[in-house]
């Protein structure tokens, strides 16, 4: 009964591909959020969703299109990826903030690495 | 915009030492503060957070982390170490209630000596 998951866990593609990755949570949480993690380990937000309303759409390139269709499902595409994109990417859940408890679940991560 | 430092990039511990990893934030008002653990592989997991009240927060694993307002830190402690407890450690902060945005540090590496 895992509370934030990921799929796939690795994700190997060529430069130009389109991929996408998928989050799920059944945590009954109203806000989800998608991190990229780079070589270096530093996390920085990507997007944030809240009721399947985007929140928070950090400087990310417009080939990044989270997809939210229901509140437990956040969705990442990737069009034309670049080597630049290789990285972990962490989606993560919680309740919306200020609601009382701001503690994120997050994912286990996937790998994407582009050749 | 509120940032984190955690200044040690990588500490080395012997098992049954005890740890001090180091965080400091900058944002203007009463930050929500966090430490996170990331195990090899792994996502990451929340040890404790502070909001308000006492400055003193535990947390799981038998961490403890105290707030500082006038040095803007929020050090992580552990009085003796586990060879289970290393990992690349988080620090991060979200601008009090309502915030979505929570701001990681660069992480701190815990090695353990056996």
């Amino acid at each position: 009964d895992t509370a934030v998951s990921q799929t796939p866990k690795y994700l190997v593609t060529q430069m130009g591909n389109d991929k996408s990755i998928k989050c799920e949570q059944n945590l009954g949480h109203d806000t989800m959020y998608w991190y990229k993690q780079d070589s270096k380990k530093f996390l920085k937000i990507m997007f944030s969703y809240n009721n399947k309303e985007l929140i928070i759409n950090e400087t990310v390139p417009n080939r990044f299109s989270p997809k939210s269709p229901d509140k437990a499902h956040l969705n990442l595409h990737i069009n034309s990826l670049e080597l630049g994109d290789s990285a972990v990417y962490f989606c993560a859940s919680s309740q919306p903030p200020g609601a009382g408890n701001d503690e994120q679940f997050f994912g286990p991560g996937t790998r994407l690495t582009v050749l | 915009a509120q940032s984190v430092t955690q200044p040690d990039i990588h500490i080395t511990v012997s098992e049954g030492a005890s740890l001090e990893l180091r965080c400091n934030y900058s944002y203007g008002a009463t930050p929500y503060l966090f430490w996170y653990v990331q195990s090899p592989g792994q996502g990451l997991q929340l040890l404790l957070k502070y909001f308000s009240g006492d400055t003193l927060v535990q947390g799981i694993k038998g961490f403890e982390a105290e707030f500082k307002r006038s040095q803007s830190s929020f050090n992580l402690r552990k009085p003796s170490v586990h060879w289970s407890d290393a990992a690349e450690y988080f620090c991060a902060v979200a601008r009090g209630a309502g915030s979505y945005q929570l701001t990681f540090g660069k992480g701190t590496k815990l090695s353990v000596i056996p």
